[in-house]
C-alpha cells in the first residue's frame, strides 16, 4: 500500500520568489517513482517533474526542482522564480505497483 | 508529450438514467488505463484500473455494477455509469499509460481532459 501526505493546504509566495512543497510518502515498494503534478483551474493535470526512487541526483525542470530525501520519504518541489501562470494546485503522487497514488494537494497563490 | 482526449468535458443527465465517459489514446497504445473521481476541492481518488482485453480491477469501496469500465482496445477505454443518482455528480478523470518501455511514456501516465458530470 502507497500513503502519500501534503502537510500544507494552502501556500502563497511572492512573484519572482522561490516557495517549496512538501510531501511524504510512505511506500512498501522497493521499485518506485514519485511526481508532481499541477492541476490549473481548468483542471487538466499536467506533470511538472518526476523522480525515479533508484536516482539519488535530485530532478529538475527549469525553474522546478525537488528534494529528494529516500531514507525520510520526502520528496518536496522547489519553485523558483515565481510566475503568475504557476498559481494552481499542485499534488505529489507515488507510482508502485501499477497504482498511481496522489496526495490531498495544496491550492499554490501567487501574489502580484 | 503523449495526448489523452477524454470525452465529453462536461454532461448533464437525468436521475436514472446511464451516461458513458470515453477516453482516447490518440498517439500512443494504453495498455492501463486509470478511471479516477475527484470531488471538489479534494484529491484525485482511484476508481479502477483496466488493461486491455482484460477485466477492470475496482478499489475497495467502488461499485464495479454501476461503474462499468470498458477496456476493448489498446486506445478506447469507457466508464459508464449506470442508474446515476445525484450523488454520483463529480469530476471524472482518465488517464492512461504504455506498457513500461514503450515510447515515450514508461511509467509516466497522461490524463484526460476530466468530464464534469450532474445528475439533476
Amino acid at each position: 500500500a502507497q500513503t502519500v501526505t501534503q502537510s500544507q493546504p494552502e501556500m502563497s509566495v511572492q512573484e519572482a520568489e522561490t516557495v517549496t512543497l512538501s510531501c511524504t510518502y510512505d511506500t512498501s515498494e522497493s521499485d518506485y517513482y514519485l511526481f508532481w503534478y499541477k492541476q490549473p483551474p481548468s483542471r487538466q493535470m499536467i506533470l511538472v517533474i518526476r523522480q525515479e526512487a533508484y536516482k539519488q541526483q535530485n530532478a529538475t525542470e527549469n525553474r522546478f526542482s525537488v528534494n529528494f530525501q529516500k531514507a525520510a520519504k520526502s520528496f518536496s518541489l522547489k519553485i523558483s522564480d515565481s510566475q503568475l501562470g504557476d498559481a494552481a494546485m499542485y499534488f505529489c503522487a507515488s507510482f508502485g505497483n501499477e497504482k498511481l497514488t496522489f496526495g490531498t494537494g495544496t491550492r499554490l497563490t501567487i501574489i502580484p | 508529450g503523449a495526448v489523452v482526449s477524454q470525452h465529453p468535458s462536461r454532461v448533464i443527465c437525468k436521475s436514472g438514467t446511464s451516461v458513458k465517459i470515453e477516453c482516447r489514446s490518440l498517439d500512443f497504445q494504453a495498455t492501463t488505463m486509470f478511471w479516477y473521481r475527484q470531488f471538489p476541492k479534494q484529491s484525485l481518488m482511484l476508481m479502477a484500473t483496466s488493461n486491455e482485453g482484460s477485466k477492470a480491477t475496482y478499489e475497495q469501496g467502488v461499485e464495479k455494477d454501476k461503474f462499468l469500465i470498458n477496456h476493448a482496445s489498446l486506445t478506447l477505454s469507457t466508464l459508464t455509469v449506470t442508474s446515476a443518482h445525484p450523488e454520483d455528480s463529480s469530476f471524472y478523470i482518465c488517464s492512461a499509460r504504455s506498457q513500461p518501455g514503450g515510447a515515450g511514456v514508461g511509467t509516466e501516465a497522461f490524463f484526460g481532459q476530466g468530464t464534469r458530470l450532474t445528475v439533476v
